[in-house]
């Protein structure tokens, strides 16, 4: 079945608006990140989040692994907060690669 | 500190052609790993290398792909005789090993179209 889910596909905010993006993982993944893929492809790296919860400015995380689910919390969102977000996270087979969600496609309008 | 670079960042390749992508890992990151995004895709995880351990090949989708570390540093990740469907972005990432848990850091990629 499918390991990493995530939602919604596509999500347009207007300028200012708060989200949240929703991660759910089977229960063969664990250690969750979050990535923000860029207009121009750069993957960049919002949080590594196994458990609990996480801030970053206006970003949070929170991660409920006993419940298999990951939050993202974008708060007064901003126009560069556009691009796609992923979560992903590690097999629990021993092989050492991330499994990666289909993301959610964010634009913000201004 | 330096991130993760990767070389080219194009290649446009005709049909039956053989292409070398290369990764520069952050230093001191013992864990090498290759990706693809095909168009409007999430990443497919292709090839895991980790110190002097046999690396994990699982994701390669074929045998015209291989690819190689050298040193525990630089890697290189070759396609024998591309196809159009080899059309995506490369990526490539790389982390520590700890036995807690590791972030995985990846650099801008290398868009490779097979014309």
């Amino acid at each position: 079945g499918i390991q990493v889910e995530q939602s919604p596909p596509d999500l347009i905010l207007q300028e200012g608006a708060n989200s949240t993006l929703r991660c759910n993982f089977s229960d063969s993944v664990n250690n969750l990140q979050w990535f923000h893929q860029n207009p121009w492809g750069q993957l960049i790296n919002l949080f590594y989040i196994p458990s609990g919860t996480k801030q970053n400015g206006r970003l949070s995380a929170t991660t409920v692994a006993t419940e298999r689910y990951s939050l993202l919390y974008i708060s007064s969102s901003q126009t560069t907060d556009s691009g796609v977000y992923f979560c992903a996270g590690y097999m629990n087979t021993g092989f050492q690669k991330l499994v990666f969600g289909t993301g959610t496609r964010l634009l913000v309008s201004p | 500190g330096a991130g993760v670079s990767q070389s080219p960042s194009n290649k446009v390749t005709e049909k039956g052609k053989d292409v070398e992508l290369r990764c520069d890992p952050i230093s001191g990151h013992t864990a090498l790993y290759w990706y693809r995004q095909s168009l409007g895709q999430g990443l497919e995880f292709l090839i895991y290398f980790q110190g002097n351990s046999a690396p994990d090949k699982s994701g390669l989708p074929s045998d015209r792909f291989s690819a190689e570390r050298t040193g525990g540093s630089v890697s290189t990740l070759t396609i024998q005789r591309t196809q159009q469907e080899d059309s995506a972005v490369y990526l490539c990432a790389s982390s520590l090993y700890l036995a807690e848990g590791y972030e995985q850091y990846f650099g801008p990629g290398t868009r490779l179209t097979v014309t």
